[in-house]
């Protein structure tokens, strides 16, 4: 069964740390993707990788950093948390250039700053 | 850029009723319309698509139409059942060439028995 796997499902950070959230695929994607869930806005996204090494920034980049240094890892790198911060994460995955196809997602990581 | 809009935002249902969710896009060279169903504690997961050059795909309980035209879609659900109690999302693609998607804000299912 194809997989995206999120490292962690529940993460309880502090004010001004430095978080790493962690996310691969087993389908051997190109295009993998980081969005935020809040109630009523619905998934907004951060970052997306559409390559190794390749990124680009979403819609609400501000205050996050992402890492992609092979193909099946993409990582999101809130550089320093703040409690606005707190939100589920959804990583995602999507093959091909051309469009037209459904993401994969992952169960998501609740961040709690405190 | 791409703007989805949909509605309701929440929607309660009697088993067996039928329930229909709406979104509307803002780019005309949108061209992918898929719809995800979220249940609680996953992430969302696509239950349907549909392509701009189809109107109406149907798979089983749940159907998607398409018009280009008025720039919407609707997701249709028939003979609901309480598992079918959920979050769901609609998303229109964005950009050319690349498979980008902006997601409409949810609506709440609530089937109840």
């Amino acid at each position: 069964d194809v997989k995206v796997t999120q490292s962690s499902r529940y993460l309880v950070k502090r004010t001004g740390e430095k978080v790493f959230l962690e996310c691969v695929q087993d389908m051997d994607h190109e295009n993998m993707f980081w969005y935020r869930q809040d109630p009523g806005l619905g998934l907004r996204l951060i970052y997306f990788s559409y390559d190794v090494k390749m990124k680009e920034k979403g819609d609400i980049p501000e205050g996050y950093s992402v890492s992609r240094e092979k193909k099946e890892r993409f990582s999101l790198i809130l550089e320093s948390a703040s409690t606005n911060q707190t939100s589920m994460y959804l990583c995602a995955s999507v093959k091909g250039t051309g469009g037209g196809y459904g993401y994969t997602f992952g169960s998501g990581t609740r961040l709690t700053v405190v | 850029g791409e703007n989805v809009e949909q509605h309701p935002s929440t929607l309660s249902v009697q088993e067996g009723d039928s329930a229909v969710i709406k979104c509307t896009y803002s780019d005309s060279a949108s061209n992918y319309f898929p719809w995800y169903k979220q249940e609680l504690g996953k992430g969302p997961q696509l239950i349907i698509d549909i392509r701009s050059n189809v109107g109406e795909k149907k798979d089983q309980r749940i159907a998607v139409t398409l018009n280009k035209t008025a720039k919407h879609f609707s997701l249709h659900i028939t003979e609901t059942q309480p598992e079918d109690s959920a979050v769901y999302f609609c998303a229109a693609s964005a950009g050319t060439g690349f498979q980008k998607l902006v997601f409409g804000t949810g609506t709440r299912l609530l089937v109840s028995p």
